[in-house]
């Protein structure tokens, strides 16, 4: 597509409940990230992939928070028995490659997650 | 580990003043700097980058240029308008993949 795309773009759930949240990248782009984003701060790296794999996860913050990527195309963040700490705004980005340095991302308008 | 530190926010401006937002970084190699604006409800965008020392990267009359001796690179803009309010990220991405962040400084721009 022309741009990354996510969606939801606005998710309300219950605390405990899981959620899914959907990353289109760039068509092209075999880099892919995920960034959190709380209110009044700033961006914390979740994951990267490289393709289809996730060579960098250790920016997820617990067991609860899983992402997986198919076809080195769409990724899936889910969350498991959401808290009310994961209230945040989830980007997604895309790169054309993950290791040069004068790349930058194309960020996603995000999925404004909140937890009650 | 890299980092990167921005004057804390919000900023506020009348139409035509100058800006200066302030960018220093911590990196072991030699990264490639971007900023990075973020509208009212909008994601985030490129606003401009320079990939190595002394290089002056502008766009839509913002420009930052990246001083190595000094590890920074301030945003500048010699009159801001009104759509210019929006939260402004300063980042680096060194030889690895990963951008790192600052918290971000709002910008407010009074008519």
């Amino acid at each position: 597509g022309a741009g990354v795309s996510q969606s939801p773009s606005n998710k309300v759930t219950e605390k405990g409940k899981d959620v899914e949240l959907r990353c289109d990248p760039i068509s092209g782009h075999t880099a892919l990230y995920w960034y959190r984003q709380r209110l009044g701060q700033g961006l914390e790296f979740l994951i990267y992939f490289q393709g289809n794999s996730a060579p960098d996860k250790s920016g997820l913050p617990s067991d609860r928070f899983s992402a997986e990527r198919t076809g080195e195309s769409v990724s899936t963040l889910t969350i498991q028995r959401t808290q009310q700490e994961d209230s945040a705004v989830y980007l997604c980005a895309s790169s054309l490659a993950g290791g040069a340095r004068d790349y930058g991302y194309t960020f996603g308008s995000g999925t404004r997650l909140t937890v009650v | 580990g890299d980092s990167v530190t921005q004057m804390e926010g919000p900023v506020t401006l009348s139409e035509e003043a100058f800006l200066t937002i302030n960018c220093t970084y911590t990196a072991t190699g030699y990264p490639s700097l971007f900023w990075y604006v973020q509208y009212p409800g909008e994601g985030l965008q490129l606003l401009l980058k320079a990939t190595k020392a002394d290089d002056k990267g502008s766009n839509k009359g913002f420009e930052a240029t990246y001083r190595k001796e000094t590890t920074s690179f301030h945003l500048e803009k010699g009159s801001v308008q009104v759509s210019d309010s929006a939260v402004y990220f300063c980042a680096l991405r060194d030889s690895s993949y990963k951008l790192i962040f600052g918290s971000g400084t709002r910008l407010l721009v009074r008519p």
